[in-house]
């Protein structure tokens, strides 16, 4: 059981490049999250999925699209980076809604130049 | 934006020492959560909180949600070496199921 794993765990991309990030969980949990962690600003939360095949705008969600065609994975893309992505992205699950524990991966180090 | 205060930004003690911080919104929040997060690692939940003047322990770590719902804090008492991390409070609101607005974080250093 490996929880919730996040591919790649660094990455250095060109300002205009484009890329996707993976986050898998084999807990069979319904909802799953993208953050972003900025120093001095804590997670910020970039999409969500309440499910498979949905998805929702969270706080911070320019310049990023999701995808969650299967339940266990949940995909985060950069069109077209630019250096203000420069950031650690953290993936989490939770079993349900409400005041469900959420569960995170070990994050994914994205520099943009 | 980010509604939640967290204090103090950072926290250098003695082994031994007991460690407090706390938490404030401008907002009312129906549930806290406070979380550790080790260097290179995703976030680790401790402790939550799901009712006004609930005051819950793990261990060496005691939580407690304000009165008003506006506020929480976080105690650890005699700090261990393993206790260095950044502590992170999360608040999420009635209406806001799952989405966890996070304070900025704690960071606490414990010298032997």
């Amino acid at each position: 059981n490996a929880g919730v794993t996040q591919t790649p765990k660094f990455r250095v991309l060109k300002t205009g490049q484009s890329m996707t990030l993976l986050c898998a969980q084999d807990m069979n949990h319904e909802y799953m999250y993208w953050y972003r962690q900025d120093p001095g600003m804590g997670l910020r939360l970039i999409h969500y999925s309440v499910g498979e095949g949905t998805t929702a705008k969270g706080e911070v969600p320019d310049g990023y699209n999701v995808s969650r065609l299967k339940k266990q994975n949940f995909l985060l893309g950069l069109e077209s980076a630019a250096p203000s992505q420069t950031s650690v992205y953290f993936c989490a699950s939770s079993r349900g809604q409400g005041t469900d524990t959420q569960y995170f991966g070990p994050g994914t180090r994205l520099t943009v130049l | 934006g980010q509604q939640l205060n967290q204090s103090p930004q950072s926290m250098f003690i003695q082994e031994g020492e007991d460690v407090s911080m706390n938490c404030t919104s401008s907002s009312i929040f129906n549930t806290w959560l406070w979380y550790k997060q080790d260097p290179g690692e995703g976030p680790v939940l401790l402790i939550a909180l799901y009712k006004a003047g609930e005051l819950t322990s793990n261990g060496r770590l005691t939580a407690q949600f304000g009165i008003t719902r506006k506020d929480s804090f976080l105690n650890i008492s005699a700090s261990i070496p393993s206790d260095v991390g950044i502590y992170f409070c999360a608040g999420q609101k009635a209406d806001s199921w799952g989405k966890l607005q996070f304070g900025a974080g704690t960071q606490v250093v414990v010298t032997p």
